[in-house]
């Protein structure tokens, strides 16, 4: 079975200061890793994508995450936060193993950067 | 603008009735899904089709039911079986249902308030 873990409801960080969002994954194969940002009352927005390759993906909005198999974990950074980063961000996963497309969510970090 | 559009934005419902959300995308993508979100649990799959006038149950489907007879649109019934539909309801589609590595856009959502 896949699971995802995002083991923070609330992150806090300062403006300007590196950010962290944390998150493990259960997979059965080789995971396809990604993360979305939403911010109120709106769907889902693509960040990155972890498939293959280089563990450090770079995505939208200065965004990276770093992939570590050993760990099973997929965290998401930033170098300096934003004021307008501030939104709930998920992390999802799919096991091609599983023949199925569909994603399994995170139940979501709430980041919070204090002006 | 490609996108996918979700109506309406806010919806109430009296108990014992039957309402319709509406997902169209025009994207020309094969593959679509239904999430719900509740507070602090995540996204859960509702419904999802891989291609027209096919589709499957996700990890929720009792109280709803979807079809799928054109491409572009997937509407979701939440049906008075539904026992707690009060919730933040979001459209999604990718590429292919076998894009694995392929991301889902996903719409603005539904707000559903049962009254």
């Amino acid at each position: 079975a896949q699971s995802v873990a995002q083991p923070e409801d609330q992150v806090n960080v300062a403006e300007g200061n590196p950010l962290t969002v944390k998150c493990t994954y259960s997979v059965s194969g080789n995971p396809y890793l990604f993360w979305y940002v939403q911010y109120p009352n709106r769907g889902l927005q693509f960040l990155l994508k972890y498939i293959t390759g280089d563990n450090l993906v770079k995505g939208s909005y200065g965004f990276e995450a770093e992939f570590n198999k050993s760990q099973t974990s997929f965290h998401l950074k930033k170098p300096s936060a934003l004021v307008s980063d501030s939104a709930l961000y998920f992390c999802a996963v799919r096991d091609p193993l599983t023949g199925a497309n569909n994603l399994f969510f995170g139940t979501g970090t709430r980041l919070t950067v204090i002006p | 603008d490609g996108g996918i559009t979700q109506s309406p934005k806010y919806l109430f419902r009296k108990e014992g009735q039957n309402v319709t959300l509406s997902c169209e995308q025009n994207l020309n993508h094969d593959a679509m899904y239904w999430y719900r979100q509740d507070p602090g649990q995540g996204l859960r799959l509702i419904y999802y089709s891989q291609i027209v006038n096919d589709f499957q149950k996700g990890d929720i489907a009792e109280g709803y039911s979807v079809s799928r007879e054109k491409k572009e649109s997937f509407p979701l019934t939440v049906t008075s079986a539904q026992k707690n539909p009060t919730a933040f309801y979001l459209c999604a589609s990718t590429l292919s249902d076998r894009g694995y590595r392929d991301e889902q856009f996903f719409g603005p959502g539904t707000r559903l308030t049962v009254l």
